[in-house]
Order: C-alpha cells, then structure tokens, then sequence
C-alpha cells in the first residue's frame, strides 16, 4: 500500500539555527498535509497543514512547504529554540475520505 | 488535549486478559479514532467511526475491537491481551464539517501485556 515516510529519524541542531524536517509521501490522490508535533508523554499536538493547492504555509516560526512534483513535504522552524525538543510527525488525507496516515516521526533534539 | 479524555493513562495486564480502553471528548466531534504507536513505527490506525452508527477497521485491527457508546464515547478492547499489544494508545477525533481532517489527540493510555 502507499505510505508516508520520512527521510530523517532523528536530527540535532543547534539553539538559535534553523531546522528542516523532511517528508516523503506516496499517494498522488493525497491532497491535505498536516504536521504534528509530540513531546516525552503526551499526546500529538497540531502544528501546521497545507493543502495541495499551496505550496507554502507559514505560521509562527514555522513554514510548511509542499513540492508536489516530487511528493515532498517539509517542516521549518526558524530559531529552533529547547521547547521545540520533540518526535515530529507528517500524515496525509484525502478530502475527509479516509482518516489521516502517519509518517514514522523525526526526533528533534535541539542541543543549547 | 484536555477536551479528549483517556482512562486509564496507564495498565498493566497478563496474556490473556480482557481490557477495555476509553474515550470520552467534549469537543462535540462526529469522527473517533483509535491509533497505536510503537517506538520506530509511528501512529498506526485500529479503528475509526465517522459517526455514531459507523464502525471501520484501521491498518491494523486484528485482536481489537471497538464500540461507540455514544456521540463522545469511544472504547477500544483486547479480547485476549498478547503482549505484542504492548504499546501507547491513543484516541482521537475529528470535525470534518468545522476543521477539516485536523485530528485532536488525547493524552494515551500506556498498556503493557505481561
């Protein structure tokens, strides 16, 4: 079946840098992206999504950037900061049709 | 999020047991979800119920099964717990109508099978 994945399971950068977390996606049907962002015993929070007439997304600090071309998806924080410390997750939809499909995660360890 | 509830947070059970995990949300949402999460594996769907009346299997529901009591209940089983049922649970929910495919997650429920 078609899958999300990532290309990065863990990533370290420095307080203050900026960091790029990358996606990979499967399904040319998906059109709904969505970032979520997990910290040590809790449940996944919401941080950004896009949908595939966009390719770009910004809130705060964050940018979510969508090549649908080459099925890629990224996550950006700008002046990572130790509160950004934590298992980031893509998932794709379908219009609503089927529930969202999860990536495997990337941890973020942000070093002070 | 504090709108979605899950009991217990945490449980320990033996093979062969049967354990009920649930659900409760306030937050008025039609759509309810079951996900697992396993170290490496990520979020991998058991089951979902887009409304009261409508149950469907996930990627992976062998050994599961779930029921909608309400609106905002929804309860997942293990009928005869394994310990590769060993993992983090969590339920989640959705709108479609008011925020689109945005999923709101509870806390999670630790399960470990002895």
């Amino acid at each position: 079946g078609e899958s999300v994945g990532l290309h990065l399971p863990t990533l370290s950068v420095q307080e203050g840098d900026n960091s790029i977390i990358n996606c990979a996606y499967s399904n040319s049907a998906s059109d709904y992206f969505i970032w979520y962002k997990q910290e040590s015993g809790k449940g996944p929070q919401f941080i950004i999504d896009i949908r595939s007439n966009m390719d770009k997304r910004q809130g705060q600090r964050v940018t979510v950037l969508l090549n649908k071309t080459v099925k890629h998806l990224s996550l950006q924080i700008a002046a990572t900061q130790p509160g950004d410390s934590a298992v980031y997750f893509c998932a794709e939809g379908n219009s609503g049709n089927t529930p969202l499909v999860f990536g495997k995660g990337t941890r973020l360890s942000v070093i002070a | 999020d504090a709108d979605v509830t899950q009991t217990p947070r945490n449980r320990i059970t033996k093979t062969g047991k049967r354990i009920m995990l649930e659900c409760s949300q306030t937050k008025g949402h039609d759509r309810m979800y079951w996900y697992r999460q396993d170290p490496g594996l990520g979020l991998r769907l058991i089951y979902y119920s887009f409304d009261v009346k409508d149950i469907n299997k996930g990627e992976i529901s062998d050994g599961y099964s779930v029921s909608r009591q309400a609106q905002a209940k929804f309860s997942l089983s293990l009928e005869s717990a394994i310990p590769n049922q060993t993992a983090l649970y969590f339920c989640a929910t959705s709108d479609f109508v008011v925020s689109g495919e945005k999923l709101f997650f509870g806390s999670g429920t630790q399960l470990s099978v002895l």
